[in-house]
């Protein structure tokens, strides 16, 4: 079954970090870009910057160059978005999405990951 | 490049036509892509390359560009029905950063 299978939901104090997982299964893994991509609640669609699963390449938004960092497990299919400095503002539900390929379209998502920061 | 959509809500009846509005800041060489999201769930992709329908999309959904505006796309839903009650959201797929609009809530009275 081609699908993303993302990990549980974190609740996060501000200023940690938070690693969000998506397996890939049911297609080549390497053949498609995977982008991150969040949604605060009752808010729009914010892409955060994709990564390749075959080179490891990334590419960020400016928002948040600096802060995020995504990296692969061809291995084990998998790839993960960590996001450091942790604000209020960043509690929101993160979904990674795959790229068709030669696109930019996302034609798969998971089902998304709640992230809440809380002191 | 900034996506502007618009209107951010819009409230129809069943069997009714709708248009939904994104304009690119940018030219983006037709790379316009529109999702549908229903609450609780993941978006879903409906069109890309502005007309191109998802396998399974039905019909009714379509998308367009303006003749006289080649940074104005439109998402059309015809024959409206109860199920099509979501959120749009359009997204530019041509380059980094693959913005998306802000969302129209579609409300089905």
């Amino acid at each position: 079954q081609v699908q993303l299978v993302q990990s549980g939901a974190e609740e996060k104090r501000p200023g940690t970090s938070v690693m969000v997982s998506c397996e890939a299964s049911g297609y080549t893994f390497t053949n498609n870009d995977i982008s991150w991509v969040r949604q605060a609640t009752g808010q729009g669609l914010e892409w955060m910057g994709w990564v390749n699963p075959g080179s490891g390449n990334t590419g960020y938004a400016e928002k948040f160059q600096g802060r995020v960092t995504m990296t692969r497990s061809t291995s084990l299919r998998t790839v993960y978005m960590e996001l450091s400095s942790l604000t209020s503002e960043d509690t929101a539900v993160y979904y990674c999405a795959r790229m068709r390929r030669g696109e930019g379209d996302f034609d798969l998502w998971g089902r998304g990951t709640l992230v809440t920061v809380s002191s | 490049i900034q996506m502007t959509q618009y209107p951010s809500t819009l409230s129809a009846s069943v069997g009714d036509t709708v248009v939904i509005t994104c304009r690119a800041s940018q030219r983006i060489s037709g790379r316009l892509a529109w999702y549908q999201q229903k609450p609780g769930q993941a978006p879903k992709l409906l069109i890309h390359k502005t007309y191109t329908l998802e396998s399974g999309v039905p019909s009714r959904f379509s998308g367009g560009v303006s003749m006289s505006a080649a940074t104005e796309y439109s998402l059309t839903i015809y024959n409206l029905q109860p199920h099509d009650s979501a959120t749009y959201f359009c997204q530019n797929h041509d380059r980094s950063p693959f913005s998306f609009g802000q969302g129209t809530k579609l409300e089905i009275k």
